[in-house]
Order: structure tokens, then C-alpha cells, then sequence
């Protein structure tokens, strides 16, 4: 079983839609979430980080902890063209400094 | 945000010889940095941590020889694919840990392309 699963899609939706993007790890030692946004022949870009179950909110987007259930989310409102790029969850553990990297998930978002 | 840089952007050389890329940290200084290699549409895989004044701590399965990593500064780590093959041929990414704050958190370069012919 891997660290860190994600869907990698590709997923498609409509401008104006929600998109909701989800990670499993299986390693109950991860602290720190975080979500990075990748656009084609670039370094990722940090988006969220959070450390806490629950909820934390940045314009738009909105990332979801829940420990309990080893699941993380990543919400999109009010989707634009300009999001569409490849959104990559990452996971590390307290003390050290490594991350563990979903495979990313694709989307498009479609005018 | 911090800002870090990576030269060259895109990169092709000849089977056999050498190549260096620089990871750099623009305003803020990192001890630590992360070599990463991504593949067409998979994520990243941690090579190796290189923490500066320090030997790079590599991941299993990679080779030290052949990718040297140097952190000299606070603000510079190079990797250096030696006798590159077609198989090297990939997108290499740094990033730089930020100073302070409770999480590890991670700036990204924008990533060099290598291609072997």
C-alpha cells in the first residue's frame, strides 16, 4: 500500500463548478498537510498547509483534514480556466523534514 | 512567498557527459534543500536532502555517484547528473526548506528539463 494515494484523473468540470480533491495516506505519524498546484513544465506551487483536523479556508479553496479517517480534501469554489493544472497533496511528520507527495490529480476546467 | 530559482530551465546534452543545475534560494536562507525527479505525469520522487556544510542524506535507490549533490551556501544547491544516459532524461526539481515555523514547509524551483540524447 502506498504512503500517500491520490487520484491522479484526469478530471473534468464546467466553470463556476466546486471541484473537490482527495488524498488517503495510511501512516497515522503525518502532521502537516499540504496542498500544492503544479501548471504544466513548472515547480509546484504551495497552496494550503494545515496541521489540525478540520477545516481551513483561502478564497477560494478550502482544505479539509480528518485524522480520524486518514483523508484530506482539497475544495475548489467557483472554478476558473486558470485552475486547471495538476493539484499535488503532501504529507509530513512531525521532527523530520521529508514530504510525501500524492501522485497529483489532473484537472481542467472548461469555459 | 520565497522565492527559488533553478538554472538552466532546459537542459540537453550528449549521452556520456555531465551536467550541473543549480537550485537557489533568492530571499531567504535554506540549510536545508530537496532534490526531486518527476516523470510524465507522476509525482515527485525525493532524491536526496542536502543540507548545507554537510554530506546530502540519499534515498534508497539512488545513486550517489551519479548524481552529486553540493550545498556549499545557504542560498545554493547543485546537482550534478554525472555520465548521463538517455534514462536520466526527466524533469528535476529543487526546493528549499523556509527558516522557522512548525511546518515543513517547502518552496519550489520552477524545474529543469534534461534530455539525453
Amino acid at each position: 500500500q502506498k504512503e500517500v494515494e491520490q487520484d491522479p484523473g484526469p478530471l473534468s468540470v464546467p466553470e463556476g463548478a466546486i471541484v473537490s480533491l482527495n488524498c488517503t495516506y495510511s501512516n497515522s505519524a503525518f502532521q502537516y498537510f499540504m496542498w500544492y498546484r503544479q501548471y504544466s513544465r513548472k515547480g509546484p506551487e504551495l497552496l494550503m498547509y494545515t496541521y489540525s483536523s478540520g477545516n481551513k479556508e483561502d478564497g477560494r479553496f478550502t482544505a479539509q483534514v480528518d485524522k480520524s479517517s486518514k483523508y484530506i480534501s482539497l475544495f475548489i469554489r467557483d472554478s476558473q480556466p486558470s485552475d486547471s493544472a495538476t493539484y499535488l497533496c503532501a504529507i509530513g511528520s512531525g521532527g523530520g523534514n521529508k514530504l510525501t507527495f500524492g501522485t497529483g490529480t489532473q484537472l481542467k476546467v472548461e469555459l | 512567498g520565497a522565492v527559488v530559482s533553478q538554472h538552466p530551465s532546459r537542459v540537453i546534452c550528449k549521452s556520456g557527459t555531465s551536467v550541473k543545475i543549480e537550485c537557489r534560494s533568492l530571499d531567504f536562507q535554506a540549510t536545508t534543500m530537496f532534490w526531486y525527479r518527476q516523470f510524465p505525469k507522476k509525482s515527485l520522487m525525493l532524491m536526496a536532502t542536502s543540507n548545507e556544510g554537510s554530506k546530502a542524506t540519499y534515498e534508497q535507490g539512488v545513486e550517489k555517484d551519479k548524481f552529486l549533490i553540493n550545498h556549499a551556501s545557504l542560498t545554493l544547491s547543485t546537482l550534478t547528473v554525472t555520465s548521463a544516459h538517455p534514462e536520466d532524461s526527466s524533469f528535476y526539481i529543487c526546493s528549499a526548506k523556509a527558516p522557522g515555523g512548525p511546518y515543513n514547509e517547502q518552496f519550489f524551483g520552477p524545474g529543469t528539463r534534461l534530455t539525453v540524447l
